[in-house]
């Protein structure tokens, strides 16, 4: 069975400065996908980033990049130029391809400091 | 912000009382799911369906029903209602992109609380 696992519970990271949020996954799966999720407070879920396990180039939007390893099973997010709308709980999620089902991270609580 | 919505958004009942929460999107999307999400932790999927007229239990055993008449909406029920049922429900509709991935679009999530 595919596991996904953040061990950051918590991270905080001042205005304008870069975070790494980390995720790492298990899976013996070949084809699958890969997701940075953002949950604001009291705010709807909103998809960050993805990227496709086949893609070896990094997937970025905007200020938010990934580091994805494969062979390492590791798929981190970078927030540049932090601001303090970036404050939620992220959620790295798994989908194998096809099944149209995601497994989710236990989640990041990020903190932006003023 | 996606288009998808769920009712009540806050509900707060007592022991064995039945209730309805109602999930609906204006997406055309065929992908529809349920989490079950405590404060603060993860995503645990406990129904989803791929159509009208399917339905399947997620990974997460839960004592809810859900159907899929209609492809805009997916209400859960809970028959009888109990304590252990308090918790934050978010339901999600996804289409496949031309990648082959599924993005999935949340809604705002019903928080419920059985006293």
């Amino acid at each position: 069975a595919q596991t996904v696992t953040q061990s950051q519970p918590e991270m905080s990271v001042q205005e304008a400065e870069t975070v790494t949020l980390s995720c790492t996954y298990d899976t013996s799966e070949s084809d699958y996908y890969l997701f940075w999720y953002k949950q604001p407070p009291s705010r709807q879920m909103i998809l960050v980033i993805r990227q496709e396990a086949y893609k070896q180039q990094n997937a970025t939007e905007n200020r938010f990049s990934v580091n994805f390893q494969k062979a390492a099973k590791s798929f981190s997010l970078k927030i540049s130029d932090s601001q303090l709308g970036d404050a939620a709980m992220y959620f790295c999620a798994y989908e194998t391809s096809g099944t149209y089902k995601y497994i989710f991270g236990t989640g990041t609580r990020l903190k932006v400091l003023a | 912000e996606a288009d998808i919505y769920q009712t009540p958004r806050y509900l707060v009942i007592g022991t064995g009382k039945k209730i309805t929460l109602e999930c609906s999107q204006t997406m055309g999307h065929d992908k529809m799911y349920w989490y079950q999400q405590d404060p603060g932790m993860e995503l645990h999927l406990i129904h989803y369906s791929y159509g009208v007229n399917s339905t399947e239990k997620g990974d997460l055993s839960s004592e809810s029903t859900v159907s899929r008449i209609r492809t805009e909406h997916f209400p859960l029920t809970l028959e009888s209602a109990r304590p252990s049922h308090t918790s934050q429900y978010l339901c999600a509709s996804s289409e496949l992109r031309a990648s082959g991935d599924n993005e999935q679009f949340f809604g705002p999530g019903t928080r419920l609380t059985v006293l």
